[in-house]
């Protein structure tokens, strides 16, 4: 049972250009989380999915970021206009059963370099 | 912010030694869980201590929950090299799914 996988695990980008970050979760996991790290720091929470529906954005900056998890293939992260600021690790999490306080599971996370 | 905080922020020991670091947060929980990242990896999950548990333990692992203080600590006994890396705690709300994370410590053990 392979673990949540993200691509690319690294990611270089000048500013302005767009970004496209992909999670697959676990399988069987429908709950979908994207977490950002700035170095030195912990993980702020950024957007919560489940298959085709926004749960919670409330950590999502309202400008140039999105996410989506649709009915096929993995969840999207995408970063329009990067900028220097963008710079950071992007990691997603999953599980199978939301409300249950149940473990979440990380990928490696996507390293984004924005020039 | 809600974001937790952890103490010591960085923590330098030798092998065999005790390694304790410690968690507050702000808001009610259901669950505080403790994280393992080693530098420029992925989170691994150590351990979840639920809000009605005082104590838990996971093999070299010790982890104590203070509801009252708002307050946890993560007790690594006889550490070892490859336990250095960054541990966070995370909290999760009653009515949430979303993980709320300390700021980490950075714990170097010296062999």
């Amino acid at each position: 049972n392979a673990g949540v996988m993200q691509n690319p695990r690294h990611l270089v980008r000048r500013r302005g250009q767009e970004a496209r970050l992909r999670c697959s979760p676990m399988k069987g996991h429908n709950h979908v989380y994207w977490y950002r790290q700035l170095p030195e720091e912990g993980l702020k929470f950024m957007v919560y999915l489940q298959k085709e529906n926004i749960i919670d954005e409330s950590g999502m900056p309202k400008e140039r970021f999105s996410a989506e998890f649709p009915k096929e293939g993995p969840s999207i992260l995408r970063i329009q206009q990067v900028v220097r600021g963008d710079s950071a690790a992007y990691f997603c999490a999953s599980h199978g059963l939301a409300g249950k306080g149940e473990t979440q599971y990380f990928g490696p996370g996507t390293r984004l370099l924005v020039l | 912010s809600q974001q937790g905080e952890e103490d010591p922020q960085a923590l330098s020991i030798q092998e065999g030694e005790n390694a304790t670091m410690n968690c507050s947060y702000k808001t009610s929980i259901n669950n505080l869980q403790w994280y393992r990242q080693n530098s420029g990896r992925g989170l691994v999950h150590l351990i979840l201590i639920r809000s009605n548990e005082r104590e838990k333990h996971s093999g070299r692992l010790r982890v104590t929950l203070d509801t009252s203080k708002k307050s946890s600590s993560l007790l690594i006994t006889a550490s070892r090299a490859a336990d250095t890396a960054s541990y966070f705690c995370a909290t999760l709300g009653p009515n949430t799914d979303k993980l709320i994370f300390g700021t980490g410590t950075r714990l170097q053990v010296f062999p």
